[in-house]
Protein backbone atom coordinates (compact mmCIF):
# COMPACT_ATOMS: atom_id res chain seq x y z
CA UNK A 1 0.00 0.00 0.00
CA UNK A 2 0.82 3.49 -0.24
CA UNK A 3 3.59 4.68 2.46
CA UNK A 4 3.51 7.34 4.56
CA UNK A 5 7.05 7.97 6.20
CA UNK A 6 6.66 10.15 9.30
CA UNK A 7 9.34 11.73 11.90
CA UNK A 8 10.39 11.66 14.08
CA UNK A 9 8.94 8.46 15.70
CA UNK A 10 9.04 10.21 19.24
CA UNK A 11 10.06 13.38 21.17
CA UNK A 12 10.80 14.18 24.35
CA UNK A 13 10.61 18.01 25.14
CA UNK A 14 10.58 20.49 27.85
CA UNK A 15 7.34 22.71 28.32
CA UNK A 16 7.25 26.06 26.17
CA UNK A 17 9.15 24.54 23.48
CA UNK A 18 8.48 24.71 19.91
CA UNK A 19 8.23 21.00 17.93
CA UNK A 20 8.58 19.98 14.20
CA UNK A 21 7.10 16.84 12.77
CA UNK A 22 7.13 15.46 9.04
CA UNK A 23 5.92 13.14 7.09
CA UNK A 24 7.09 12.29 3.27
CA UNK A 25 5.46 9.98 1.34
CA UNK A 26 6.83 8.77 -2.21
CA UNK A 27 3.21 9.16 -4.19
CA UNK A 28 1.76 12.74 -4.40
CA UNK A 29 -0.62 13.22 -2.18
CA UNK A 30 -3.76 15.69 -3.03
CA UNK A 31 -4.99 16.20 0.86
CA UNK A 32 -2.56 16.03 3.96
CA UNK A 33 -4.27 15.63 7.16
CA UNK A 34 -2.87 15.60 10.61
CA UNK A 35 -4.80 14.26 13.51
CA UNK A 36 -3.61 13.88 17.60
CA UNK A 37 -4.94 10.69 19.10
CA UNK A 38 -4.94 10.78 23.33
CA UNK A 39 -4.47 7.18 25.18
CA UNK A 40 -6.84 5.00 24.68
CA UNK A 41 -9.37 7.19 22.56
CA UNK A 42 -9.65 7.69 18.40
CA UNK A 43 -7.46 10.16 16.80
CA UNK A 44 -8.96 13.35 16.28
CA UNK A 45 -8.28 16.12 13.25
CA UNK A 46 -6.14 19.03 14.26
CA UNK A 47 -5.69 20.42 10.20
CA UNK A 48 -6.50 19.67 6.88
CA UNK A 49 -4.23 20.83 3.73
CA UNK A 50 -5.73 20.67 0.45
CA UNK A 51 -3.73 22.62 -1.69
CA UNK A 52 0.28 22.93 -2.19
CA UNK A 53 1.88 25.21 -0.95
CA UNK A 54 -0.67 25.66 1.65
CA UNK A 55 0.00 27.22 5.01
CA UNK A 56 -2.91 26.46 8.23
CA UNK A 57 -2.78 27.34 11.65
CA UNK A 58 -5.37 25.98 14.29
CA UNK A 59 -3.90 28.35 16.97
CA UNK A 60 0.00 27.04 18.42
CA UNK A 61 -0.77 24.41 15.51
CA UNK A 62 0.56 24.92 11.96
CA UNK A 63 1.01 22.87 8.98
CA UNK A 64 2.27 23.14 5.35
CA UNK A 65 1.44 21.33 2.43
CA UNK A 66 5.03 20.87 0.58
CA UNK A 67 5.11 22.68 -2.77
CA UNK A 68 6.28 19.04 -4.47
CA UNK A 69 2.68 17.53 -3.02
CA UNK A 70 5.01 14.18 -1.55
CA UNK A 71 5.45 16.18 2.21
CA UNK A 72 3.81 17.88 4.82
CA UNK A 73 5.09 19.03 8.71
CA UNK A 74 3.17 19.75 11.41
CA UNK A 75 4.13 22.89 14.19
CA UNK A 76 3.70 23.03 18.11
CA UNK A 77 4.94 26.53 19.38
CA UNK A 78 5.04 26.92 23.12
CA UNK A 79 4.21 23.29 23.87
CA UNK A 80 2.14 22.38 26.84
CA UNK A 81 1.55 19.14 29.03
CA UNK A 82 -1.96 18.38 27.11
CA UNK A 83 -0.42 18.45 23.75
CA UNK A 84 1.02 15.24 24.51
CA UNK A 85 0.00 12.35 22.69
CA UNK A 86 0.41 10.65 19.17
CA UNK A 87 0.53 12.64 16.02
CA UNK A 88 -0.37 11.16 12.74
CA UNK A 89 -0.53 12.36 9.31
CA UNK A 90 -2.54 11.20 6.91
CA UNK A 91 -4.46 11.05 3.22
CA UNK A 92 -5.99 9.47 0.67
CA UNK A 93 -4.48 7.76 -2.00
CA UNK A 94 -3.92 9.37 -5.32
CA UNK A 95 -5.77 6.72 -7.21
CA UNK A 96 -9.12 6.24 -4.86
CA UNK A 97 -10.09 8.75 -2.39
CA UNK A 98 -11.91 6.78 -0.13
CA UNK A 99 -8.61 4.56 0.70
CA UNK A 100 -7.30 6.68 3.81
CA UNK A 101 -3.72 5.77 4.94
CA UNK A 102 -2.06 7.11 8.18
CA UNK A 103 1.58 7.60 9.20
CA UNK A 104 2.97 5.42 11.73
CA UNK A 105 2.83 8.78 13.94
CA UNK A 106 5.10 10.91 16.21
CA UNK A 107 4.84 9.97 19.43
CA UNK A 108 5.17 13.76 21.99
CA UNK A 109 5.64 13.61 25.12
CA UNK A 110 5.92 16.85 27.38
CA UNK A 111 7.92 17.61 30.44
CA UNK A 112 6.37 20.13 32.75
CA UNK B 1 -25.31 13.32 19.37
CA UNK B 2 -24.24 12.52 16.33
CA UNK B 3 -21.17 10.16 16.25
CA UNK B 4 -19.77 7.05 15.88
CA UNK B 5 -20.03 4.28 18.85
CA UNK B 6 -17.92 0.96 18.99
CA UNK B 7 -18.40 -1.62 21.23
CA UNK B 8 -17.04 -3.39 23.62
CA UNK B 9 -14.45 -1.41 24.54
CA UNK B 10 -12.57 -4.44 25.89
CA UNK B 11 -12.66 -7.68 24.86
CA UNK B 12 -11.05 -11.07 25.57
CA UNK B 13 -11.14 -13.91 23.91
CA UNK B 14 -9.65 -17.44 23.86
CA UNK B 15 -7.87 -18.60 20.91
CA UNK B 16 -9.68 -20.54 18.12
CA UNK B 17 -12.55 -18.32 19.00
CA UNK B 18 -14.33 -15.87 16.28
CA UNK B 19 -15.61 -12.94 17.71
CA UNK B 20 -17.16 -9.47 16.43
CA UNK B 21 -16.81 -5.96 16.78
CA UNK B 22 -19.55 -3.60 16.63
CA UNK B 23 -19.73 -0.23 14.83
CA UNK B 24 -22.13 2.47 14.34
CA UNK B 25 -22.54 5.43 13.33
CA UNK B 26 -25.63 8.03 13.03
CA UNK B 27 -24.03 10.72 10.40
CA UNK B 28 -25.34 9.39 7.47
CA UNK B 29 -21.90 9.05 6.05
CA UNK B 30 -21.85 6.45 3.24
CA UNK B 31 -17.96 5.55 3.65
CA UNK B 32 -16.84 3.31 7.05
CA UNK B 33 -13.49 2.32 7.98
CA UNK B 34 -11.62 -0.31 10.24
CA UNK B 35 -7.86 0.15 11.41
CA UNK B 36 -6.06 -2.03 13.77
CA UNK B 37 -3.50 -0.18 15.18
CA UNK B 38 -0.49 -1.63 17.52
CA UNK B 39 2.40 -0.07 19.05
CA UNK B 40 4.75 1.81 17.04
CA UNK B 41 3.03 0.53 14.05
CA UNK B 42 0.51 3.71 13.76
CA UNK B 43 -2.65 2.73 11.65
CA UNK B 44 -3.36 -0.08 9.17
CA UNK B 45 -6.13 -0.50 7.06
CA UNK B 46 -8.30 -3.39 7.72
CA UNK B 47 -11.51 -2.80 5.47
CA UNK B 48 -13.63 -0.05 4.25
CA UNK B 49 -16.69 0.28 2.46
CA UNK B 50 -17.76 2.94 0.50
CA UNK B 51 -21.57 1.87 0.12
CA UNK B 52 -24.34 -0.34 1.56
CA UNK B 53 -23.17 -3.86 0.32
CA UNK B 54 -19.90 -3.13 -0.89
CA UNK B 55 -16.44 -3.47 0.73
CA UNK B 56 -12.81 -3.45 0.08
CA UNK B 57 -9.82 -5.02 1.90
CA UNK B 58 -7.04 -2.96 3.05
CA UNK B 59 -3.69 -3.57 3.47
CA UNK B 60 -4.16 -6.37 6.06
CA UNK B 61 -7.50 -7.98 5.93
CA UNK B 62 -6.47 -11.67 5.76
CA UNK B 63 -8.15 -13.37 8.99
CA UNK B 64 -10.76 -10.81 9.37
CA UNK B 65 -14.34 -10.26 7.32
CA UNK B 66 -16.82 -7.31 7.32
CA UNK B 67 -20.33 -6.78 6.57
CA UNK B 68 -22.38 -3.71 5.09
CA UNK B 69 -25.93 -4.33 5.60
CA UNK B 70 -27.03 -1.22 6.86
CA UNK B 71 -25.31 2.47 5.97
CA UNK B 72 -25.10 2.72 9.89
CA UNK B 73 -23.34 -0.50 10.15
CA UNK B 74 -20.22 -1.86 9.26
CA UNK B 75 -18.93 -5.06 11.87
CA UNK B 76 -15.98 -6.62 12.08
CA UNK B 77 -15.09 -10.35 12.44
CA UNK B 78 -11.92 -10.81 13.76
CA UNK B 79 -11.96 -15.01 13.18
CA UNK B 80 -9.78 -17.63 14.60
CA UNK B 81 -7.37 -17.69 11.18
CA UNK B 82 -5.93 -14.30 12.06
CA UNK B 83 -2.95 -15.52 13.58
CA UNK B 84 -1.87 -12.34 15.77
CA UNK B 85 -5.40 -10.64 16.87
CA UNK B 86 -4.22 -8.77 20.00
CA UNK B 87 -4.66 -5.01 19.17
CA UNK B 88 -6.58 -1.75 19.67
CA UNK B 89 -9.33 -1.85 16.29
CA UNK B 90 -10.25 1.37 15.32
CA UNK B 91 -13.38 1.98 13.14
CA UNK B 92 -13.88 5.24 11.23
CA UNK B 93 -16.52 7.15 8.84
CA UNK B 94 -16.40 9.70 6.45
CA UNK B 95 -18.87 11.81 4.70
CA UNK B 96 -19.40 12.86 1.01
CA UNK B 97 -16.74 16.15 0.19
CA UNK B 98 -13.39 16.86 -0.22
CA UNK B 99 -12.62 17.55 3.85
CA UNK B 100 -11.61 14.22 3.85
CA UNK B 101 -11.91 13.86 7.61
CA UNK B 102 -12.29 11.21 9.41
CA UNK B 103 -14.53 10.68 12.22
CA UNK B 104 -13.02 7.91 14.87
CA UNK B 105 -14.57 5.74 17.46
CA UNK B 106 -13.16 5.08 20.53
CA UNK B 107 -11.54 2.06 20.01
CA UNK B 108 -12.09 -1.39 21.37
CA UNK B 109 -9.12 -3.65 22.13
CA UNK B 110 -8.66 -7.07 21.79
CA UNK B 111 -6.72 -9.29 24.05
CA UNK B 112 -6.16 -12.94 22.96
CA UNK B 113 -5.53 -15.63 25.98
Amino acid sequence: GQQLNQSPQSMFIQEGEDVSMNCTSSSIFNTWLWYKQDPGEGPVLLIALYKAGELTSNGRLTAQFGITRKDSFLNISASIPSDVGIYFCAGPTPYNNNDMRFGAGTRLTVKP
Amino acid sequence: DGGITQSPKYLFRKEGQNVTLSCEQNLNHDAMYWYRQDPGQGLRLIYYSQIVNDFQKGDIAEGYSVSREKKESFPLTVTSAQKNPTAFYLCASRGQGHTGELFFGEGSRLTVL
